[in-house]
């Protein structure tokens, strides 16, 4: 596609449910990023994949929160036994590996309430 | 570790009026820069990029920014603010390669401009 894209768009869970956020990058980037963007906060990094390389997972906020991709394509954001606080805006991102220049494009996000 | 400081959470200007919003970051060398804006609703768009050479950057819009080595600062300008600038908008640092935050970019908590006509 055009634009990284992220599904669903929006969706509400229970508490304690687990949920999975998608996000497609861009077609031949190479990195992938996670951030989560609580309401009127700024953005958090969770976690970062570059190739083939160990991901950076220094942003996971607790071990209910993993991150997998395969290659350079799909990526999945799971979140186990979801919490209040996890109510949040998912963004993802993907950036080429051009001269490594680390511009990023953003999609949509994903809009996660937890009731 | 790299880390970000927009120091202005919330900036008031009139329309018409110059705007100047601050950056400040933490990196062992020269970083990748960026400023990026979220419209309401919006996802983020990249207003501009510092990489090397002219420490005066040009972007969308009419921004600019201006890297400033001895303050660590990357500072983002605009002459004359239309109301259709009110957003939010975040400074962020990308590792350069041979770190050991390559590749990671790190954002500021994000400044949000509100233009009053």
């Amino acid at each position: 596609g055009a634009g990284v894209s992220q599904s669903p768009s929006n969706k509400v869970t229970e508490k304690g449910k687990d949920v999975e956020l998608r996000c497609d990058p861009i077609s031949g980037h190479t990195a992938l990023y996670w951030y989560r963007q609580r309401l009127g906060q700024g953005l958090e990094f969770l976690i970062y994949f570059q190739g083939n390389s160990a991901p950076d997972k220094s942003g996971l906020p607790s071990d209910r929160f993993s991150a997998e991709r395969t290659g350079e394509s799909v990526s999945t954001l799971t979140i186990q036994r979801t919490q209040q606080e996890d109510s949040a805006v998912y963004l993802c991102a993907s950036s080429p590996r051009q001269g490594a220049r680390t511009e990023a494009f953003f999609g949509q996000g994903t809009r996660l309430t937890v009731v | 570790a790299q880390s970000v400081t927009q120091p202005d959470i919330h900036i008031t200007v009139s329309e018409g009026a110059s705007l100047e919003l601050r950056c400040n970051y933490s990196y062992g060398a020269t970083p990748y820069l960026f400023w990026y804006v979220q419209s309401p609703g919006q996802g983020l768009q990249l207003l501009l990029k510092y990489f090397s050479g002219d420490t005066l950057v040009q972007g969308i819009k009419g921004f600019e920014a201006e890297f400033k080595r001895s303050q660590s600062s990357f500072n983002l300008r605009k002459p004359s603010v239309h109301w259709s600038d009110a957003a939010e908008y975040f400074c962020a640092v990308g590792g350069r390669p041979g770190g050991t935050s390559y590749g990671k970019l790190t954002f500021g908590q994000g400044t949000i401009l509100t233009v009053h006509p």
